[in-house]
């Protein structure tokens, strides 16, 4: 089965800083890799994917992610945080056929001015 | 394009009760999912249907059904409700072209057990 782990449940940045959230999963087989952001009183916004092909992904609003096979790992990046990042934010697989994800247990990231 | 919209987007029912929440998919999407997002249990899979068919189910127990309908729209089904139902269910469609299908999530439902 698989599994994905996010490390931080809570992630504290300053305006302008970097924004890295780290993201491993466990799969068998080639998942297909996702960052959603989630804002408060709202669904879930797909910010990057990766299925096939290059392993950097850039994604909306600045973001970016890595898929790195041999570390199991997807962690999301932007260079410069902004007040707007301020959100709570999900990795997620997809493994084989259907739309079935799999989601880490979230990473709520604050921005200090 | 409209988005996935959810009816209710908040509901209070009271435990034994049971409750029905619909999700209309993006127009063209034939695939719907729905997902429990619990601050203990974090976002769960609940089931997926395509085509008026079920094609995953989560783990979770028989109180929970779902079904979709000729043009798509789903509703799922909470019976005998527990405490522990209260959460934010999430609906997402996809299209359903061949190749990776990108999945659109709802606003969600925000049911509360008393």
């Amino acid at each position: 089965a698989q599994s994905v782990t996010q490390l931080g449940s809570h992630v504290s940045v300053s305006e302008g800083a970097l924004v890295l959230l780290r993201c491993n999963y466990s799969s068998s087989v080639p998942p297909y890799l996702f960052w959603y952001v989630q804002y408060p009183n709202q669904g879930l916004q797909l910010l990057l994917k990766y299925t096939t092909g290059a392993t950097l992904v850039k994604g909306i609003n600045g973001f970016e992610a890595e898929f790195k096979k041999s570390e199991t790992s997807f962690h999301l990046t932007k260079p410069s945080a902004h007040m707007s990042d301020a959100a709570e934010y999900f990795c997620a697989v997809r493994i084989g056929a259907g739309n079935k994800l799999t989601f880490g247990g979230g990473t709520r990231v604050l921005v200090k001015p | 394009k409209a988005g996935v919209t959810q009816t209710p987007r908040y509901l209070i029912k009271t435990r034994g009760q049971q409750v029905t929440l619909s999700c209309s998919p993006i127009s063209g999407h034939r695939s719907v999912s729905w997902y429990q997002q619990t601050p203990g249990q974090g976002l769960q899979f609940l089931f997926e249907y395509f085509s008026e068919t079920q094609r995953n189910k989560g783990n979770f127990p028989g109180r929970f059904s779902g079904r979709q309908f000729s043009n798509s729209r789903s509703e799922m089904n909470v019976s005998t409700l527990e405490l522990g139902d209260s959460a934010l269910y999430l609906c997402a469609s996809s299209r359903e072209d061949r190749g990776y299908n990108e999945q659109f999530f709802g606003p969600g439902t925000r049911l509360t057990v008393l």
